[in-house]
Order: C-alpha cells, then structure tokens, then sequence
C-alpha cells in the first residue's frame, strides 16, 4: 500500500522569500505524484503532476516540484512567495494497479505568509 | 467543462437523521471517488468506483454508511443514522483512464456537512 509523508505540520515564510514544501512517498512501483492546494473553505486544487519523464514539473501560480526516486521526494518550491499563497498543501501519490487507483493524501502542510 | 458537482455545498442535520449527498463526475469520467477530511483524520478514501461498479469500499466506516453509482452521471452518499461524529467535509472526485487526462484525479467543491 502507498503512503505519503509531509513532515512539516505549519511552516511560515515572509512574503517574497522563497519556498519549498517536503514531501516523501512509499509505492513499490513507479509512482504518479501530485500537489494540490487547499484555500480555508474551498476545495481542492491541483498544482502539478508528475508521471514519468522529466523529473522537474512545473505547475499553475508559479509553483514547481521535482521527482527524486533514489530519495522517494517530491518536493514542492516556489522561488518567490505572495501573500494569497497562504493555504494548506496536500502532497498525493495515486496507485497505479487496477484495484489501487485511489489517491492517498499526506496529512498536510499549512503555509502561513508574514508581510 | 463543468467540473465535478456535488450538493449540498452545505447542511446542517439533527443527529438520527438520514443525509444524502449528491456528485454528479465529470462527463466521460469513469473513476468516482467519495473522499472525507477531518481535522483528526485528514484526508481519506471511502470508496471509489469504477466504470459504477464499486472496486474498494474499505473506507467506509460502519454499515451507517452506504454510497451508489446507479449510472455514470450520478452518485450518492448516504449515512443513516447520522452521528455528530460524521460532521466534517464530504469530497467527490472523478477522473478518467484515458492516457490524455493524465490519470489526474478532479475534485468538487465539497459538502460541508454538520450533525447535531
């Protein structure tokens, strides 16, 4: 079964300084990897994608994340951060074996801007 | 496109009470996932479909709980009785196999459901 590990609960950034989000997946096979954000309230967005090919995927609003099999990272980095980033962030991996299609999400990393 | 549709967008319901919520997927999806988040429990899987048919139902937390496909357009959640403990937010999600969709999940707005 795949998991997801997103080890920073709450992380605070000044606005204009830059980001990056950590993001640790366990899946036996190659796996599909997403970031999506989530606004209080609102629903789920998605940032980016990865599934094969280059390994450095770039996403909406400036965001990007890069797939590194041999540390099991899909980190998540933004060169330079804006107030209305505030959210909470999911890292997914989906499963890739009928039976397994689901998403399973890590627990979150809500990302507070100081002006 | 529409994006996936669920409603109520939000309810308010006395405990015992029977709640149905409602997504209609994307138009061509054949995946349909019914998700929940809590603050305890983020984040987790109920049941998804496939093609109606329901491939892993294992989320579902106790026989309270029931969800049906009975087309491609349609999809219910139901809880009877409902607890104040079933008070969270209610995601659906479809997506589609076909190589050009990227096997990217699309999630609706929610149902922000609270039992009291």
């Amino acid at each position: 079964a795949q998991s997801v590990t997103q080890p920073d609960i709450h992380i605070t950034v000044s606005e204009g300084a830059s980001l990056e989000l950590r993001c640790n997946y366990s899946y036996g096979a190659t796996p599909y990897l997403f970031w999506y954000v989530q606004s209080p309230g609102q629903g789920l967005q998605l940032l980016l994608k990865y599934f094969s090919g280059d390994t450095l995927v770039q996403g909406i609003k400036g965001f990007e994340a890069e797939f590194k099999r041999s540390q099991s990272s899909f980190n998540l980095r933004k060169p330079s951060v804006h107030w209305s980033d505030a959210a909470e962030y999911f890292c997914a991996v989906r499963g890739s074996n009928f039976g397994n299609e689901k998403l399973t999400f890590g627990t979150g990393t809500r990302l507070t801007i100081i002006p | 496109d529409a994006g996936v549709i669920q409603s109520p967008r939000h309810e308010v319901t006395e405990m015992g009470q029977e709640v149905t919520l409602r997504c209609k997927p994307i138009s061509g999806h054949d995946y349909l996932f019914w998700y929940r988040q809590t603050m305890m429990r983020g984040l987790e899987l109920l049941i998804y479909f496939n093609n109606n048919v329901p491939i892993d139902d294992s989320g579902m937390p106790e026989d309270r709980f029931s969800a049906k496909m009975p087309n491609a357009s349609f999809s219910t959640l139901k809880i009877q009785p409902s607890e104040p403990r079933d008070s969270a937010v209610y995601f659906c999600a479809s997506s589609s196999h076909r190589a050009e969709s990227g096997n990217t999940i699309y999630f609706g707005e929610g149902s922000w459901l609270t039992v009291v």
